[in-house]
């Protein structure tokens, strides 16, 4: 097992710009999820991936959107960058289910300015 | 839709000691999961403990265990012999299994858990 891991680590951007963040999946696992962490604040759905296919979004904007590979590695991307953004954006994978664990990356630090 | 409240930002507790970490929420459902995560530094959430809505016993794992009160919706955690390297942000967290998989959770605020000598 290889773990949940994202990049980069830590990211700033200029309001306005697009940004695209990565996550690798736990080996073998295929629903990804993304959240988005502001400081002090608890981690905030907002969207899923299964099998390549979006499987359930939070309340965000369009401008929030995402991939999934077909090794389940996932990508999430943001336009019009908005100075609210700036969040600590976590990844986590598991297995299609309930009876399972999820895993959690250890996060991109996004910084709009 | 589900929602968990964590009423204490923050808690103190002494090496050694025991602390209680409280958590509610609300929801329609009657299956349902709940989570305690813990957050360190490094940011990364590593799963506590995890109590299933029909099962009456409550949960354990070493020095973490669950008060779990169905019809209060409480999920509270005590956390035993208290540890330094227990220090964190812990999250109270709900997933709803018709329409939820184990990755898509509801997080609670969070509460600031220090640990002192």
């Amino acid at each position: 097992e290889t773990g949940v891991t994202q990049s980069p680590t830590h990211l700033i951007k200029t309001r306005g710009q697009q940004v695209t963040l990565r996550c690798s999946s736990q080996s073998g696992h295929n629903t990804v999820s993304w959240y988005q962490q502001a400081l002090g604040q608890g981690p905030q759905f907002i969207f899923q991936y299964y099998r390549e296919e979006e499987n359930g979004r939070g309340n965000f904007p369009p401008r929030f959107s995402g991939l999934q590979f077909p090794n389940y590695s996932s990508e999430l991307n943001v336009n019009a960058l908005e100075l609210d953004d700036s969040a600590l954006y976590l990844c986590a994978s598991s297995l299609k289910g309930i009876n399972t664990e999820a895993f959690f990356g250890q996060g991109t630090r996004l910084t709009v300015v | 839709a589900q929602t968990v409240t964590q009423s204490q930002p923050e808690m103190s507790v002494q090496e050694a000691e025991t602390v209680t970490l409280s958590c509610t929420y609300d929801t329609s459902e009657n299956n349902y999961y709940l989570f305690w995560y813990k957050q360190p530094p490094s940011r990364q959430m590593i799963l506590v403990i995890r109590q299933e809505a029909y099962k009456q016993q409550n949960a354990t794992e070493n020095r973490f265990s669950v008060n779990f009160q169905k019809a209060a919706k409480s999920f509270s955690l005590k956390i035993s012999d208290s540890q330094l390297g227990d220090t964190a942000m812990y999250f109270c967290a709900f997933i709803d299994p018709y329409t939820g998989t184990a990755s898509k959770l509801t997080f609670g605020t969070g509460t600031r858990l220090q640990v002192t000598l």
